[in-house]
């Protein structure tokens, strides 16, 4: 099951930051926090993880509380093309195979 | 190379008919995934290959076979198919853990499969 909870649904104007929050109060120690996107009809899209500290890269950056029960996506400069439902993974990559699984995830509209 | 290539795209088949749905990678790795999407749904996890060899069956009906003959290639063979079966199926890859830690999962575009 998934150990995520997110907002169905979220606007954003295009050219501002869109900050999609995540809630995973039960993570434990050995738990990333992963974030992807699927824009309508193509498959997932990895776009950033982390553990503890927050992270950066070209596409985002996450934000991680220090109790780790919760973290936030921050898309810097949203563009239409970033219209897309987001997904919040929690995954502990040890012990068996992965196992990535997916909750229901927000729906992001960037709006002209 | 970070390509996840599925064939067919779009495959539309009958209740009686067999098909496969084939899943290519060449990023070297050694974990690779099966995820049936409906409509407006999240991905479901259907099945899990390890080194080639099937490490999770989420209690996925018989009429779904999956197979990995080789470290690049995964197949779904699909017989006797219902029309509720009609759905996105995506294929996945990723380093597995023994590598590192920390591996993001690469998704291909998936088959939209059609059941009449």
């Amino acid at each position: 099951d998934a150990k995520t909870t997110q907002p169905p649904s979220m606007d954003c104007a295009e050219g501002r930051a869109a900050n999609l929050p995540c809630n995973h109060s039960t993570i434990s120690g050995n738990e990333y926090v992963y974030w992807y996107r699927q824009i309508h009809s193509q498959g997932p899209q990895y776009i950033i993880h982390g553990l503890k500290n927050n992270e950066t890269n070209e596409m985002a950056s996450l934000i991680i509380t220090e109790d780790r029960k919760s973290s936030t996506l921050i898309l810097p400069h949203a563009t239409l093309r970033d219209t897309a439902v987001y997904y919040c993974i929690v995954r502990d990559p040890q012990g068996g195979s992965e196992k990535l699984v997916f909750g229901k995830g927000t729906k992001l509209t960037v709006n002209p | 190379d970070t390509e996840v290539t599925q064939t067919p795209k779009h495959l539309v088949m009958g209740m009686t008919n067999k098909k496969s749905l084939k899943c290519e990678q060449h990023m070297g790795h050694r974990a690779m995934y099966w995820y049936k999407q409906k409509a407006k749904k999240p991905p479901e996890l259907m099945f899990v290959y390890s080194y080639e060899k099937l490490s999770i069956n989420e209690s996925v009906p018989s009429r779904f076979s999956p197979e990995c003959p080789n470290s690049s290639l995964l197949n779904l063979h699909l017989h006797a198919l219902q029309p509720e079966d009609s759905a996105l199926y995506l294929c996945a890859s990723s380093q597995n853990r023994v590598y590192r830690y920390d591996t993001e999962a690469f998704f291909g575009q998936g088959t939209r499969l059609t059941v009449v």
